[in-house]
């Protein structure tokens, strides 16, 4: 596609439940970042992967969070038995190569937790 | 611990005036150094990139300059318009194999009519 697209772009979900979120990176990136970004504040960094190995996952608040990649290229970030604290929106981010190049963001996706 | 310090409160420039947004950080020693612009409800769209063996990067309108010893980069809007009017973030990645890229939280700018 022509930039990064990510799914859901809104998801209302009830306290407890587990949801999904998903990133489709632009084609050939090989990095991918997921971050967190609440009300009114900055990105939260989560997890970076290059290829589909996650060399830095330790922005991951939790054991709830977990993301995976798969075939250098799909993501999907997971948080399990969801909090209020967990809303916000998430974005993700791809890259074309690492080192440092710039990043292009998805529209993101915003997670109320009721 | 690691940290990028951007002014937390709002720049309110009028329209023809040059914007100087800082950004400061500690505890890191970036390879690279990147400013991002974001609009309410948008993802941030890349700006420029620079260097740690850069001085200075100018992009159109916008000029960032990087200085290792102080630790700061300095970001300039010149003939500021009304469109620039957005929240701009500076970001890292250290001189790794790999390249968490980690942002500060942001400065917003407002240019007036």
């Amino acid at each position: 596609g022509a930039g990064v697209s990510q799914s859901p772009s809104n998801k209302v979900t009830e306290k407890g439940k587990d949801v999904e979120l998903r990133c489709d990176p632009i084609s050939g990136h090989t990095a991918l970042y997921w971050y967190r970004q609440r009300l009114g504040q900055g990105l939260e960094f989560l997890i970076y992967f290059q290829g589909n190995s996650a060399p830095d996952k330790s922005g991951l608040p939790s054991d709830r969070f977990s993301a995976e990649r798969t075939g250098e290229s799909v993501s999907t970030l997971t948080i399990q038995r969801t909090q209020q604290e967990d809303s916000a929106v998430y974005l993700c981010a791809s890259s074309p190569r690492r080192g440092g190049t710039e990043a292009f963001f998805g529209q993101g996706t915003r997670l109320t937790v009721v | 611990s690691q940290k990028i310090e951007q002014n937390s409160e709002a720049l309110n420039i009028q329209e023809g005036k040059t914007a100087t947004l800082t950004c400061n950080y500690t505890n890191y020693s970036p390879a690279y150094l990147q400013w991002y612009r974001q609009d309410p409800g948008r993802g941030p769209v890349f700006l420029l990139l620079i260097r740690e063996n850069e001085k200075e990067k100018r992009k159109e309108r916008l000029k960032v300059t990087f200085d290792t010893t102080l630790k700061q980069s300095l970001f300039h809007i010149t003939a500021s318009q009304p469109a620039d009017s957005a929240t701009y973030l500076c970001a890292l990645a250290p001189d790794s194999g790999y390249s968490t890229l980690t942002f500060g939280k942001g400065t917003m700018l407002l240019v007036s009519p």
